[in-house]
C-alpha cells in the first residue's frame, strides 16, 4: 500500500507556464508539507497544513500556491514557472500533532519538476 | 536563522567498520531530534528519532543526543555498502523540520 503518493513522478515544462503537483496520503495523518530539494540536495519546508488549515509558509514566492481539499490531499500549484523552480518537491505527512511541534515524517517519493 | 549543520562529506569508510555521522544545531527549544537516509533518486526514510539526552540504538544504528552541546549523532556500526546514501539530521523547530545539507556515506567493500 502506498502511504504517501505524489503525481506526476516527472515533470518538464517551459518557462512561464503554470503546473500542479498533487499528493495524498491514505495513513490518516493530520498534518501535511510541501518541501523543496534543490540540485545541492538541500531539503528546506515550504508549507505546512494541519487538517485543512494553512500553518506553515516560508518565505516562498506566492507564485506557489498550495491547497488542501481535505486532510488527506495537499497539492502545490505554480504559476509562471522559472528555471529556478526546477528541483525536486517532496510531500511529506505526520500522525501526531501536538499544538506547537511536530512529530515523524513521512515522505513521498518526490516529483522532479525541470523547467525549459 | 534557525540552522542545522552537518559535514558534507563524502564520508568513506571499509565494510565492517563504524560510521560516525555529527549534527550540530542553534536552536536550545528543540525537542526532538530525527536522523533520515535518502538513497539517489528516491525519498528520505525514517532511520531513527531521539527526543531525550543519552544514547538510542536500534539494531546497527544509534543515535546520540546532548542537549547541552546542542548536538546530535549517528552511529553505524558493522557499515554495509548498502549504507551508502546520504544521511539528513532533521531538527524540529515548532511546526517543521529544519533538515541540514546532509552528510554522504561511501562504504567500501
Amino acid at each position: 500500500d502506498t502511504a504517501v503518493s505524489q503525481t506526476p513522478k516527472y515533470l518538464v515544462t517551459q518557462m512561464g507556464n503554470d503546473k500542479s503537483i498533487k499528493c495524498e496520503q491514505n495513513l490518516g495523518h493530520d498534518t501535511m508539507y510541501w518541501y523543496k530539494q534543490d540540485s545541492k540536495k538541500f531539503l528546506k519546508i515550504m508549507f505546512s497544513y494541519n487538517n485543512k488549515e494553512l500553518i506553515i509558509n516560508e518565505t516562498v514566492p506566492n507564485r506557489f500556491s498550495p491547497k488542501s481539499p481535505d486532510k488527506a490531499h495537499l497539492n502545490l500549484h505554480i504559476n509562471s514557472l522559472e528555471l529556478g523552480d526546477s528541483a525536486v518537491y517532496f510531500c511529506a505527512s505526520s500522525p501526531i500533532w501536538r499544538g506547537s511541534s511536530t512529530d515523524t515524517q513521512y515522505f513521498g517519493p518526490g516529483t522532479r519538476l525541470t523547467v525549459l | 536563522q534557525k540552522e542545522v549543520e552537518q559535514n558534507s562529506g563524502p564520508l568513506s569508510v571499509p565494510e565492517g567498520a563504524i560510521a560516525s555521522l555529527n549534527c550540530t544545531y542553534s536552536d536550545r527549544g528543540s525537542q526532538s531530534f530525527f536522523w533520515y537516509r535518502q538513497y539517489s533518486g528516491k525519498s528520505p526514510e525514517l532511520i531513527m528519532s531521539i527526543y531525550s539526552n543519552g544514547d538510542k540504538e536500534d539494531g546497527r544504528f544509534t543515535a546520540q543526543l546532548n542537549k547541552a552541546s546542542q548536538y546530535v549523532s549517528l552511529l553505524i556500526r558493522d557499515s554495509q555498502p548498502s549504507d551508502s546514501a546520504t544521511y539528513l539530521c532533521a531538527v524540529e523547530l515548532g511546526t517543521a523540520l529544519i533538515f541540514g545539507k546532509g552528510t554522504t556515506l561511501s562504504v567500501s567493500s
